[in-house]
């Protein structure tokens, strides 16, 4: 079974200060993405790490996907409260049916 | 907006009455997956369609779960009997055939068995 566990679990910090939500593994990803979930909503996808050691950025968030394919990182900068949400890495799944399987969720939430 | 929608959003019932939901996925997407999620926790997969073939289900779908997709468009997912343990957000969501694991999401449907 393919688990991917997320640290830490819940996370509270003041608006501006940075952060990093880390998604890790024992088993090996051909790809791994991150979702932002917020409140009522369902999940939205912001990003796809295919290639070990891949770094991408979106705006003030920075995702990077470990030399093995078997972690992978969320930094943000400058955290502001529009940031607040729900957290999830996943990946697919090998064998099945192109099932993806999701972490544990970090929730994230930025004070004013 | 041609994005993944669910209806409805919010559902209360009774313990042991029965619930459907529906799903209608981005046009283009010939997969769709049905997931439960609790509070605080990851989508927990349920089952999967391409196109109208139902391909898996989660040990987590007991008999009282059935999900159909007639026709390969849309999606509906009933729960009969209900238990208050059913009690969760029921998401749907919908993908390319090239880029399967990058899964587009509705917005859900709340489900609380009282």
């Amino acid at each position: 079974t393919q688990l991917l566990e997320q640290s830490p679990q819940f996370l509270s910090i003041q608006e501006g200060e940075n952060l990093t939500v880390y998604c890790n593994s024992s088993s090996v990803f051909s790809s791994l993405q991150w979702y932002r979930q917020e409140p009522g909503e369902g999940p939205v996808l912001l990003v796809t790490v295919v290639t070990g050691g891949e770094v991408k950025k979106l705006k003030r968030l920075t995702f990077q996907f470990g030399d093995a394919r078997k972690d992978s990182s969320l930094h943000i900068t400058a955290a502001q409260p529009g940031d607040t949400g729900l957290y999830l890495c996943a990946g697919p799944v090998s064998g099945g049916y192109q099932k993806v399987t999701f972490g544990t969720g970090t929730k994230l939430q930025v004070i004013p | 907006d041609t994005g993944v929608s669910q209806d409805p959003r919010h559902k209360i019932t009774k313990r042991g009455q029965n619930v459907t939901f529906r799903c209608d996925p981005i046009s283009e997407h010939n997969r769709l997956y049905w997931y439960r999620q609790t509070l605080g926790q990851g989508p927990e997969f349920l089952t999967y369609f391409q196109n109208e073939a139902q391909l898996e289900k989660s040990r987590l779908l007991s008999d009282r779960f059935s999900a159909e997709r007639p026709k390969g468009s849309f999606s509906t997912l009933e729960i009969q009997r209900t238990e208050q343990g059913d009690s969760a957000m029921y998401l749907c969501a919908s993908s390319f055939s090239g880029k399967t694991y990058e899964q587009y999401f509705g917005p859900g449907t709340r489900l609380t068995v009282t």
